[in-house]
């Protein structure tokens, strides 16, 4: 059960795109769209933003999509706004009926 | 509206006993599994445990089998955690979140459990 890989951190300025990388193995991300991605902005619980693979709850802004190749999940964050500085996780369902997440990525807005 | 309430945390020794709650509203809680989720301080998120709707089926991480049992009482809408055999590693904010189609849709707001002597 090792953690999915994500980027420690990335940071752009506001208005740009910033792209977060989710990389598991074929018993997991390579095997399921059973991927999700939350946000946590610092203090507070996990929000669902994205699920399986690139679908969004009603109410998250279509700056926020993901997409999937292989062993490796993506979330894109475009338009990049002050709000959305916050810790972000993937998240897959894998073939032990476990669940892993992501190492999280801390995403600064310049 | 969805609200999930945990409760039960505190400090406990090594090696002791504790469980944790979590209250259900806002849903038809007998209709959806459910997740515990921690967070060590500082660090990122880790699925603990799963239990199907109707209590049937549990998965465990391999950091908590054998120690950590998931339960509930749909009677009650409740969710349990009892965690036994406590470590200073299992020191951690711990959340519930509601099972939708293999991802975690609602989530609580934690509670702490901090294992110190």
């Amino acid at each position: 059960q090792s953690a999915l890989t994500q980027p420690p951190s990335v940071s752009e300025s506001p208005g740009q795109s910033v792209t977060i990388s989710c990389t598991g193995t074929s018993s997991d991300v390579g095997s399921y769209n059973r991927v999700s991605w939350y946000q946590q902005p610092p203090g507070t619980a996990p929000k669902l933003i994205i699920f399986e693979v690139s679908d969004r709850p009603s109410g998250v802004p279509d700056r926020f999509s993901g997409s999937k190749s292989g062993n490796t999940a993506s979330l894109t964050i475009s338009g990049l706004q002050a709000e959305d500085e916050a810790d972000y996780y993937c998240s897959s369902y894998t073939s032990s009926s476990t669940y892993v997440f992501g190492t999280g990525t801390k995403v600064t807005v310049l | 509206q969805v609200q999930l309430v945990e409760s039960g945390g505190g400090v406990v020794q090594p090696g002791r006993s504790l469980r944790l709650s979590c209250a259900a509203s806002g849903f038809s809680f007998s209709s959806f599994a459910m997740h515990w989720v921690r967070q060590a301080p500082g660090k990122g998120l880790e699925w603990v445990a799963f239990i199907s709707y109707d209590g049937s089926n549990k998965y465990y991480a391999d950091s908590v089998k054998g120690r950590f049992t998931i339960s509930r009482d749909n009677s009650r809408n409740t969710l349990y955690l009892q965690m036994n055999s406590l470590r200073a590693e299992d020191t951690a904010v711990y959340y519930c979140a509601r099972d939708w189609r293999k991802h975690f849709d609602c989530w609580g707001q934690g509670t702490v459990v901090t294992v110190s002597s």
